[in-house]
């Protein structure tokens, strides 16, 4: 079965300051891997995804993430952070064959200091 | 292109009672999944339709949860009779062909008292 683990239920970081979000998986075979960003009293938005290809992939608002195979990981990361990125980010995976429903980890809530 | 939209954004119903939730998904999107959060809980999968057809509902709670689709457009989730611990964050997502995008709609808040 797949399962993904995002450390850290919140993270803070000061504007300007470099965002890191941790992201873990397990899964039998590599699957496809998502962050989705859900800012206040909206839904789920897509920020970017991994499925085939380049593993470092550049998403909206400044954010990316790279596919690190050996370590099951897909970290989020921006330079810069922004008063507007407070939200909460979710990871998630899906298999590349079989069943296409995501599988989410439990959400890490970004608060931006000025 | 309008979104995924859902309705009502929010509802506040008593133990025991019946709730409704509306799904519309994005017009000519095949797929429709629905999701639910519980309070500081992850996001997880509750069933997937392709068109009228469910493709995999191994994420339904039980037998109080019934989703339909009929005519492959729109989508409900019935919670009949609803207890306590189906209090959440109902979310509805679409996606054209089944390795695509999911795109999810703003979610509906159901509190059960």
């Amino acid at each position: 079965a797949q399962s993904v683990t995002q450390l850290g239920s919140h993270v803070s970081v000061s504007e300007g300051a470099l965002v890191l979000l941790r992201c873990n998986y397990s899964s039998s075979v590599p699957p496809y891997l998502f962050w989705y960003v859900q800012y206040p009293n909206q839904g789920l938005q897509l920020l970017l995804k991994y499925t085939t290809g380049a593993t470092l992939v550049k998403g909206i608002n400044g954010f990316e993430a790279e596919f690190k195979k050996s370590e099951t990981s897909f970290h989020l990361t921006k330079p810069s952070a922004h008063m507007s990125d407070a939200a909460e980010y979710f990871c998630a995976v899906r298999r590349v064959q079989g069943a296409q429903k995501l599988v989410f980890g439990q959400g890490t809530r970004l608060t931006i200091n000025p | 292109e309008a979104g995924v939209t859902q309705f009502p954004s929010h509802s506040v119903i008593e133990k025991g009672q019946t709730v409704t939730l509306r799904c519309d998904p994005i017009s000519g999107h095949d797929n429709l999944y629905w999701y639910r959060r519980v309070m500081g809980k992850e996001i997880k999968f509750l069933l997937h339709f392709v068109k009228e057809s469910k493709q995999d509902e191994s994420g339904m709670p039980n037998n109080r949860f019934l989703a339909e689709r009929t005519g492959g457009t729109y989508s409900t989730l019935k919670v009949q009779p609803a207890e306590l611990e189906d209090s959440g964050v109902y979310f509805c997502a679409s996606s054209q062909d089944l390795r695509d995008t999911q795109y999810f709609g703003p979610g509906t808040r159901l509190t059960v008292l």
